[in-house]
């Protein structure tokens, strides 16, 4: 089956801090996987994505790459800002139909 | 211009009535979703629509109906709300049918409350 596991958060860093959040995930056929970010009070918002194996997205500093030998979409992002603070989610599509990490809070402090 | 609108935003109601959240894109996408998002975040999948017609229906009480007059919209009609029911519900689109794995664009949510 399809399913996506994320790291349980929060993840509290120092601005300018280095930045992973870890994102395995098991799926049948060639599926997209992507990151999406939600800021308090909002609707998630697409952050990057990859559709095969080796590929890179990446926006805004964020970065991630579609490991397939370890089924991993790991994000990271070199230094972060308090701006960056929200809940992440790794979500996979497979069929058009989406499997999503259960989200990594985020808190960057000052 | 928004993408994917949802109306209300904020609904606040009483155990046992019935209520409807609207939804509507503008991106021209063929797919409609409907989520459930709980306290703790946790996003999950409640219906998928594609051009009009139902192709993902996971585990929800019947008394949610989704409806889709077009492809652009997909309301939600929930019937005896019970308390359970809070949650904040979250529309989203895609471009493509089966197999185009394209992201989805979300609206900002409706945040429900039943009392």
């Amino acid at each position: 089956g399809n399913s996506v596991t994320q790291m349980e958060g929060p993840v509290t860093l120092s601005e300018e801090a280095f930045l992973t959040i870890n994102c395995t995930y098991t799926a049948t056929g060639y599926p997209s996987l992507f990151w999406y970010v939600q800021y308090p009070g909002e609707g998630l918002q697409l952050l990057l994505k990859a559709t095969k194996a080796d590929d890179k997205g990446s926006n805004k500093g964020f970065e991630a790459t579609y490991r397939k030998e370890t089924t991993s979409f790991h994000l990271e992002k070199g230094s972060v800002q308090v701006s960056d603070s929200a809940v992440y989610f790794c979500a996979l599509g497979n069929f058009n139909k989406f499997y999503f990490g259960s989200g990594t809070k985020l808190n960057v402090k000052p | 211009d928004t993408a994917v609108s949802q109306t209300p935003k904020y609904l606040v109601t009483q155990m046992g009535n019935d209520k409807s959240i609207k939804c509507e894109q503008n991106l021209g996408h063929d797919t409609m979703y409907w989520y459930k998002q709980d306290s703790k975040k946790f996003l999950k999948i409640m219906f998928s629509y594609n051009n009009k017609e139902l192709i993902i229906n996971e585990t929800v009480p019947n008394r949610f109906s989704p409806k889709s007059p077009d492809k652009a919209h997909l309301n939600l009609h929930i019937n005896s709300l019970e308390l359970g029911d809070s949650a904040v519900y979250f529309c989203a689109s895609s471009q493509g049918g089966l197999g185009s794995n394209q992201p989805q664009h979300f609206g900002d949510g409706t945040r429900l409350s039943i009392l």
